[in-house]
C-alpha cells in the first residue's frame, strides 16, 4: 500500500545537538510539507517542497533547514538555533498539479522531546 | 488571502448526541473544501471533501455540505461515539499548486 513514513515515532534531543527526522512517501507525490503542532494547538507550516532539488520556507522555519534531493524523502532538521524544539512534527505530501486540488496525505509523526 | 474559520473548543457530548462543528472560509474562486480528523498521538486522516458548491461529502457517518452562499462547510454527526473523540480540522485549497489553509481545529470529547 501507498502511504507516507515518519520516523522514529519518539525521538529525544539534548540541548544543543542537531536532529534529523524522517519522512519517505511511496505515493509519487510531487509536493512534501513539514508542519510542527504544540500541545493543543492548530499546524504551523515550517518548510515545503514542491519539486525536487526547491524548497521554501514556510511561516516558522527559523531554526530549521530541510533537502529534496530525491521525490521520495524530505527531511527535517531540527538544528541548536531552534529554541524551543519539544513539538509533535507531521510530514505531509499532495500532487501539485491538476485540475482537481486533492487534499494532503500525512504521516502518523514524530514526538520530539528535548531532555 | 484565504482563510478558515472553526468553531472554538472543546466541544464535549455524551455518546449518541448531535455534532455540529462550524467551519466558514474566505477565498477566491471555487477551492476544494476538506475535513481532517486527528486522533490523540496521531496524524491527520482525510475524513471527507467538496470541490464544487452543494456537493456533499460524507464519511463514517459524519456530513458537510459545500455552501458558497454563506461560505461554509459544517461538520455534522448525527450520533456521536466515544471514538469519535479527536481533533477536527477544516482546510480548504484554491488549486492544485496551492497550498492546503487549515483552521485552528476543534477538539471534540465525547463522554459515554
Amino acid at each position: 500500500d501507498g502511504g507516507i513514513t515518519q520516523s522514529p515515532k519518539y525521538l529525544f534531543r539534548k540541548e544543543g545537538q542537531n536532529v534529523t527526522l524522517s519522512c519517505e512517501q511511496n505515493l509519487n507525490h510531487d509536493a512534501m510539507y513539514w508542519y510542527r503542532q504544540d500541545p493543543g494547538q492548530g499546524l504551523r507550516l515550517i518548510y515545503y517542497s514542491q519539486i525536487v532539488n526547491d524548497f521554501q520556507k514556510g511561516d516558522i522555519a527559523e531554526g530549521y533547514s530541510v533537502s529534496r534531493e530525491k521525490k521520495e524523502s524530505f527531511p527535517l532538521t531540527v538544528t541548536s538555533a531552534q529554541k524551543n524544539p519539544t513539538a509533535f512534527y507531521l510530514c505531509a505530501s499532495s500532487i501539485h498539479s491538476g485540475e482537481q486540488p486533492g487534499g494532503y496525505t500525512f504521516g502518523s509523526g514524530t514526538r520530539l522531546t528535548v531532555v | 488571502g484565504n482563510s478558515v474559520t472553526q468553531m472554538e473548543g472543546p466541544v464535549t457530548l455524551s455518546e449518541e448526541a448531535f455534532l455540529t462543528i462550524n467551519c466558514t472560509y474566505t477565498a477566491t474562486g471555487y477551492p476544494s473544501l476538506f475535513w481532517y480528523v486527528q486522533y490523540p498521538g496521531e496524524g491527520l486522516q482525510l475524513l471527507l471533501k467538496a470541490t464544487k458548491a452543494d456537493d456533499k461529502g460524507s464519511n463514517k457517518g459524519f456530513e458537510a455540505t459545500y455552501r458558497k452562499e454563506t461560505t461554509s462547510f459544517h461538520l455534522e454527526k448525527g450520533s456521536v461515539q466515544v471514538s469519535d473523540s479527536a481533533v477536527y480540522f477544516c482546510a480548504l485549497r484554491r488549486a492544485a499548486g496551492n497550498k492546503l489553509t487549515f483552521g485552528g481545529g476543534t477538539r471534540v470529547l465525547v463522554k459515554p
